[in-house]
């Protein structure tokens, strides 16, 4: 069965404390992973999609990195602003998203 | 505005009554999704249109679930005989084709069941 793991459920930040998130899969046939944003009473906003081992993008101080088990969301510096939901999900047959649960990220002034 | 647009907002019910839910996709968006989200889960698939086709129902948890997308833009969930577990955020996404694409979402509507 195919599945989306997140780890951890919920993550405390310093402002200026750097951290991970993880996202782990178990799909066949990857065809692409997707990382969201999601603030409180707001639809998941897209951030990245990677699709192949080894891919990595950046926006501002958010890098998504991907292996062939897991994806990471690196967040350097974070800042107050930077806290929410971060969602990842992967296509499952040809059309819909299967999400994990999400990391809620709080980062402290 | 450009994105996705769902109403209303929240929606009150009381279990029984009949609920239909709105999705304008953004424009030239071939594929429409719904998903419902539980409080501190990630959003669940439901259904899937390609234009005006519905490609895919299998999430839709009951016969009393129903969406429609008569001209392939405009999307309508309908929920009968609302029940208390129907209580959840739906979310609608569109994207340009296919699931490979990024999906685009509303900020959903927030229903309650009382």
């Amino acid at each position: 069965e195919d599945q989306v793991t997140q780890s951890p459920e919920a993550l405390r930040l310093q402002e200026g404390e750097s951290s991970s998130l993880n996202c782990s899969y178990t799909v066949s046939g990857l065809r692409g992973l997707f990382w969201y944003r999601q603030d409180p009473g707001k639809g998941p906003e897209f951030l990245f999609t990677l699709y192949s081992a080894g891919e990595e993008k950046e926006k501002e101080r958010l890098k998504a990195t991907l292996t062939k088990k897991e994806s990471f969301l690196h967040i350097t510096a974070p800042k107050p602003e930077d806290s929410a939901t971060y969602l990842c999900a992967v296509p499952v047959g040809a059309r819909q998203l299967t999400f994990g649960s999400g990391t809620q990220l709080t980062v402290l002034p | 505005g450009a994105g996705v647009s769902q109403s209303p907002r929240y929606k009150v019910a009381k279990r029984g009554q009949d609920v239909a839910l709105r999705c304008d996709p953004i424009s030239g968006h071939v594929s429409l999704f719904w998903y419902q989200q539980a409080l501190g889960q990630g959003p669940e698939f439901l259904t899937y249109f390609q234009n005006e086709a519905q490609l895919d129902k299998s999430g839709l948890p009951s016969d009393r679930f129903f969406a429609e997308r008569p001209e392939g833009s405009v999307s309508t969930l309908k929920i009968q005989r609302t029940q208390q577990e129907d209580s959840a955020v739906y979310l609608c996404a569109s994207s340009y084709q296919g699931s490979n694409q990024p999906q685009h979402f509303g900020d959903g509507t927030r229903l309650s069941i009382l």
